[in-house]
């Protein structure tokens, strides 16, 4: 089953404004990692943040981990047009390194 | 590096036809999986190797077998295809089996199967 599902399911936004998706998860994790897919593509990885970290900053990403709450945000700010796409995260449950996604947020940036 | 490589990128099958997937990797990857992307779904594991020799079945292996004869390959066998099996197929690759390592995809193969 699934471990990480995103919210919400889908985004429209104007060019140049911030995009924030949310992923929770159900059990204890060692990292969250966000995946990007373009219409048609494979996934890229966009960043990793560890069980221990609570923020990580990567260009216009930011990523906050919650495990009180077991859930992370990704913000994507002053969004462009090129960042439409599917975003995924994928979590890893403690005693395994399989990678589980969930079936991700589609944002779509109008011009 | 040419990454990730799978193929074909389209297939159509009918029911009962067996094919197979093709994925080779190029980076001396020591993890590779498949999964399949379906709508609403997410994407969904089917078949991991953590090294030449070695798979073990992942959430939806049923219908599904692989083999890992070289680091570099990872083929998807679709034994007696159905219906059901209509997806897209993505195949990753990571360094290592650590999950601080991120994962490196294919552009997928999508399937269909009458």
């Amino acid at each position: 089953s699934q471990q990480g599902e995103e919210d919400p399911q889908a985004l429209s936004i104007q060019e140049g404004e911030n995009a924030t998706m949310n992923c929770s998860y159900k059990t204890s994790i060692n990292n969250l990692q966000w995946y990007r897919q373009n219409s048609g593509r494979g996934l890229v990885h966009l960043i990793l943040i560890r069980s221990n970290e609570r923020e990580k900053h990567s260009g216009r990403l930011r990523v906050t981990l919650d495990t009180s709450k077991k859930s992370s945000s990704l913000l994507i700010t002053a969004s462009r047009a090129a960042d439409t796409a599917s975003y995924f995260c994928a979590t890893d449950e403690t005693s395994d390194y399989k990678l589980s996604f969930g079936a991700g947020t589609t944002v779509t940036v109008r011009a | 590096n040419a990454g990730v490589t799978q193929t074909p990128k389209f297939q159509v099958l009918k029911t009962g036809q067996s094919m197979t997937l093709q994925c080779a990797q190029d980076m001396n990857h020591e993890y590779m999986s498949w999964y399949r992307q379906d709508p609403g779904m997410g994407l969904r594991l089917i078949h991991y190797s953590v090294g030449a020799g070695i798979t073990d079945q992942g959430e939806v292996p049923n219908g599904y077998n692989v083999s890992r004869s070289t680091t570099e390959d990872f083929p998807l066998r679709l034994l007696s295809a159905a219906p059901s099996q209509t997806s897209v197929y993505f195949c990753a690759s990571s360094y290592s089996t650590d999950t601080n390592e991120k994962l490196f995809f294919g552009s997928g193969t999508q399937l269909s199967v009458l």
